[in-house]
C-alpha cells in the first residue's frame, strides 16, 4: 500500500455521461498529480495541485475538470465521455510539488466507456 | 512542448546479462530527472531522484547517471534477473520545478 488512495478502482459508464475520480494524497504530501494512461500510451500529464491551488496543467481536455479540498484530497471530473477517453487514471502525490521528491503513486482507477 | 525520449523502446535480455537504457530530455531549464520502475499490474514506484549534473546514485544491482549538460541519463542493471523484467520510466521535472513529464518507457523482458 503506497498510501496514496484512489476510487473506484473500475468504472464502466456510456458515452455522453459525467464520472468523478477521487484521490486522497499519502499523510503529509501536500501535493496532488492527476495522470492519464491510454492503451499502448505512456503517462500524460493532465494537472497538478498544491496546497488546494492549482500549480500546473498539462494536455487535460476542457470536458476535464479537477479540484484539490481544504484536507487536501482531490477530484478529477468527466464529463461528455467519449469513447477515446476509456484509460487509467493515476493519481500521485509527494510533500513539495516539485521535482525534489518523487512522486507516491495510487493504484489507478480505470474507466471504460462504452 | 518537453520532450522526453527513452530507448529502447523494449529490450528482450537473458538472465545474468547486464543491460541499460536512456532517457534524453531538453539540456535547457533542467530542474530534476526521476526514474521509476513499473510492473505488470501494479503503480509505477520510484528508484532514484537526479538533480546535478554528474550524479550517480545505485540502489542494490540498478544505478543511474545524469548529464545535465547534454540532456541524457543511462539507467544501468547488472545481472538481470527474471524480477526485474518491468517498464522503466524516467520523468523530467523543468526549472520552476512543477510539471513532471514522463517518457514512455523502456519495457524490459528477462529471460530465465
Amino acid at each position: 500500500d503506497s498510501g496514496v488512495t484512489q476510487t473506484p478502482k473500475h468504472l464502466i459508464t456510456a458515452t455522453g455521461q459525467r464520472v468523478t475520480l477521487r484521490c486522497s494524497p499519502r499523510s503529509g504530501d501536500l501535493s496532488v498529480y492527476w495522470y492519464q494512461q491510454s492503451l499502448d500510451q505512456g503517462l500524460q500529464f493532465l494537472i497538478q495541485y498544491y496546497n488546494g491551488e492549482e500549480r500546473a496543467k498539462g494536455n487535460i481536455l476542457e470536458r476535464f475538470s479537477a479540484q484539490q479540498f481544504p484536507d487536501l484530497h482531490s477530484e478529477l471530473n468527466l464529463s461528455s465521455l467519449e469513447l477515446g477517453d476509456s484509460a487509467l487514471y493515476f493519481c500521485a502525490s509527494n510533500p513539495t510539488g516539485d521535482g525534489a521528491n518523487v512522486l507516491t503513486f495510487g493504484a489507478g482507477s480505470r474507466l471504460t466507456v462504452l | 512542448i518537453l520532450n522526453v525520449e527513452q530507448s529502447p523502446q523494449s529490450l528482450h535480455v537473458q538472465e545474468g546479462d547486464s543491460t541499460n537504457f536512456t532517457c534524453s530530455f531538453p539540456s535547457s531549464n533542467f530542474y530534476a530527472l526521476h526514474w521509476y520502475r513499473w510492473e505488470t499490474a501494479k503503480s509505477p514506484e520510484a528508484l532514484f531522484v537526479m538533480t546535478l549534473n554528474g550524479d550517480e546514485k545505485k540502489k542494490g544491482r540498478i544505478s543511474a547517471t545524469l548529464n545535465t549538460k547534454e540532456g541524457y541519463s543511462y539507467l544501468y542493471i547488472k545481472g538481470s534477473q527474471p524480477e526485474d523484467s518491468a517498464t522503466y520510466l524516467c520523468a523530467f521535472i523543468k526549472a520552476g520545478g512543477f510539471k513532471t513529464i514522463f517518457g514512455a518507457g523502456t519495457r524490459l523482458f528477462v529471460k530465465a
